[in-house]
């Protein structure tokens, strides 16, 4: 059973619109990622959270917020959805946020048409 | 700019020989991981190194933070070994980065 769950697996969204990527741990960690892969480049990552606080951000857009409303949830809502937006967002967690190994999600792909 | 340069890009090799995939990193990491991509596109954890050498089976890693560099040496290759390989650097903030990849193909 995979212990990091993203939903959904694939999406399509129309420019301008808004959507919501689901993602949940049942591994009992502290600490929630989110990293983003676009064609022919390499996983980049985009926020970290520990116990549900912030911790880094390398998002350049307000459009991505991460929402955690319990500790082994991380969802991420983009808004004003656009066509460059369009990737594999991983979702991952690790025991605490320093230095530790990494779980990874299966990724929701992303299409904004 | 970027911090983990990984090599090759790309690697070909027969079943039961072997070969080596390097990350070379710019700045000191205070660890690293490898990883694998399976054929549903999770990444699957391989090793985590903060230093030294760490082996599992066919596959072994070296981790040099002084150096600057860290390899993952798969010997004896299997088809089933064929797939994306990452290597991926704690920078001692609270991220982590990932090379590029190398997509290894193992043929019979």
């Amino acid at each position: 059973d995979p212990k990091i769950i993203q939903k959904p697996k694939y999406l399509v969204a129309v420019t301008g619109s808004e959507k919501i990527l689901i993602c949940e741990q049942y591994l009992g960690h502290n600490a929630m990622y989110w990293y983003r892969q676009s064609a022919k480049k390499p996983l980049e990552f985009m926020f970290s959270y520990s116990y549900q606080k912030l911790m880094d951000n390398q998002t350049a857009s307000s459009r991505f917020q991460p929402q955690s409303s319990k500790k082994n949830h991380l969802d991420l809502q983009i808004t004003a959805l656009k066509p460059d937006d369009s990737a594999t967002y991983f979702c991952a967690s690790s025991q605490d946020v320093r230095a530790e190994t990494l779980y990874f999600g299966s990724g929701t792909r992303l299409t904004v048409l | 700019g970027d911090q983990v340069e990984q090599s090759p890009s790309a690697l070909s090799l027969h079943e039961g020989t072997g070969s080596a995939l390097r990350c070379n990193f710019t700045t000191t990491m205070r660890a690293v991981q490898w990883f694998r991509k399976n054929s549903r596109g999770s990444l699957i954890n391989l090793f985590y190194l903060a230093s030294g050498t760490k082996e599992n089976g066919r596959l072994k890693s070296a981790f040099d933070s002084k150096e600057r560099y860290s390899t993952l040496h798969i010997r004896d290759a299997q088809l089933e070994d064929s797939g994306t390989y990452f290597c991926a650097a704690d920078t001692g903030g609270y991220k982590v980065v990932f090379g590029s990849g190398t997509r290894l193909l193992v043929s019979p």
